[in-house]
């Protein structure tokens, strides 16, 4: 069973702290690894896309990657409550299954 | 990042009747795409993968027969839920991968009265 797993939260983060969001995957053989954000009773929207071991930058966002223990996270920095949604870490399951797998979600409260 | 659009952005229908979700790539062209069932305060289910000009696969447990789905072109798939049922009520959305990444419509919700 190859699956993505990550705390359901919630997470409760003072705005303008540092949100630190965690996710594990089963699968080694996977790749490309991915984060969204969904606000309630939105679709999911793609934030940070991730495919070499390492941090990846982008604004407020950094995603980070440790394929040695199957470990993929997100840092937001400086929170802000537009912040509080859901996000989902999602992982491409190549070599014939050409599909990505979701996390359960994490839900994230910025309180001001 | 690539749009993709869907319509209805709502929809409500009665027991029995059918419904056609259409699912477009805006500013690319999609070979394949997905469509997701999400019931409230769960995850995204995978109900199956559309492919242009072919077959769609269909994830375990989802009924082939009552989930239509049609790709008939590189920017349009579409989702037929057959004989709607209350229980067939959720929100469904389709997605589609551009240059190694997977967005998302912006979702269908379905109320079956």
């Amino acid at each position: 069973q190859k699956e993505v797993e990550q705390n359901s939260g919630p997470l409760s983060v003072p705005e303008g702290a540092i949100a630190s969001l965690n996710c594990t995957y089963s699968d080694r053989g996977s790749q490309s690894f991915f984060w969204y954000r969904q606000y309630s009773g939105k679709s999911p929207e793609l934030i940070m896309s991730i495919y070499s071991n390492g941090d990846k930058e982008d604004g407020r966002f950094t995603a980070q990657l440790n394929k040695a223990s199957q470990y993929v996270s997100l840092l937001i920095r400086d929170s802000q409550p537009s912040d509080s949604a859901t996000y989902l870490c999602a992982a491409w399951l190549s070599g014939g299954y050409n599909k990505l797998i979701f996390g359960a979600g994490t839900r994230l409260a910025v309180h001001p | 990042g690539a749009v993709v659009s869907q319509h209805p952005s709502r929809v409500i229908c009665k027991s029995g009747t059918s419904v056609k979700i259409e699912c477009r790539s805006l500013d690319f062209q999609a070979t394949t795409m997905f469509w997701y069932r999400q019931f409230p305060k769960q995850s995204l289910m995978l109900m199956a993968t559309s492919n242009e000009g072919s077959k769609a696969t269909y994830e375990q447990g989802v009924e082939k027969d009552k989930f239509l789905i049609n790709h008939a072109s590189l920017t349009l798939s579409t989702l037929t839920v057959t004989s709607a049922h209350p229980e067939d009520s959720s929100f469904y959305i389709c997605s589609a991968r551009d240059s190694g990444k997977q967005y998302f419509g912006p979702g269908t919700r379905l109320t079956v009265t």
